[in-house]
């Protein structure tokens, strides 16, 4: 059974600072690995999706990279803002069209 | 366009009462899919369709049931609901299920 891992469970860092987010999956078998945001009481909002042959992805201040061999992903986010401040969530897509969750790292960053 | 829109927003049961919480995408997405969110677990898929009139298990399906008849509309029946299945709940579509998931805003169920 495919089991997603994400550390740190939260993280508190000034305003700025470069920030790394860490995702682990158990089964290198996936069609690809995506991030989402979550806002308090909101739903999910699609970050950023990295294709199982592909080994990073950009968007803005953002970038991920995949490790399938190695089963790891990175969520790299740059000069964090207070407006980051969220749980980013990794979920890794498996064969059958089903996406397994991790349970999410908790960012605040202060201004 | 609305995206994936969901209702209700909040909705308080009684054990052993039944519900349905909607689920719509106008985005002509084939791929729906609800899950369940709990505090510490992550989100868990429940159920999940490939199309209209396909529909199969995700790993809590137990105590839900589903269909999809329309491209559109992908509701969620709850038929005797207990206190377990306080949650959040949220339905996501995409093209093709393997692609960028949309997500709803969700429905905060409570069961007493």
């Amino acid at each position: 059974k495919q089991e997603v891992t994400q550390i740190p469970a939260a993280l508190s860092v000034p305003e700025g600072e470069n920030l790394v987010l860490n995702c682990s999956f158990t089964d290198s078998a996936i069609y690809n690995l995506q991030w989402f945001r979550q806002d308090p009481g909101k739903g999910l909002t699609s970050l950023l999706l990295i294709q199982s042959s592909q080994r990073e992805q950009t968007s803005g201040r953002l970038n991920a990279s995949l490790d399938k061999s190695s089963g790891r992903s990175t969520l790299y986010i740059a000069a964090s803002q207070p407006g980051d401040s969220a749980t980013y969530l990794c979920a890794v897509m498996e064969y059958g069209n089903k996406l397994v969750f991790g349970a999410g790292t908790i960012l605040r960053v202060k201004s | 366009n609305a995206g994936v829109t969901q209702t209700p927003k909040f909705q308080v049961l009684k054990t052993g009462q039944s519900m349905t919480l909607q689920c719509a995408q106008d985005m002509n997405h084939e791929y729906m899919s609800w899950y369940r969110q709990d505090p510490g677990m992550g989100l868990r898929l429940i159920h999940y369709s490939v199309g209209a009139g396909i529909t199969d298990q995700g790993e809590v399906p137990n105590g839900y049931n589903v269909s999809r008849s329309t491209t559109e509309d992908f509701p969620l029946r709850l038929l005797s609901a207990a206190p377990s299945q306080t949650s959040v709940y949220f339905c996501a579509s995409s093209y093709t299920g393997i692609d960028t998931q949309y997500f709803g805003p969700g429905t905060r169920l409570t069961v007493l």
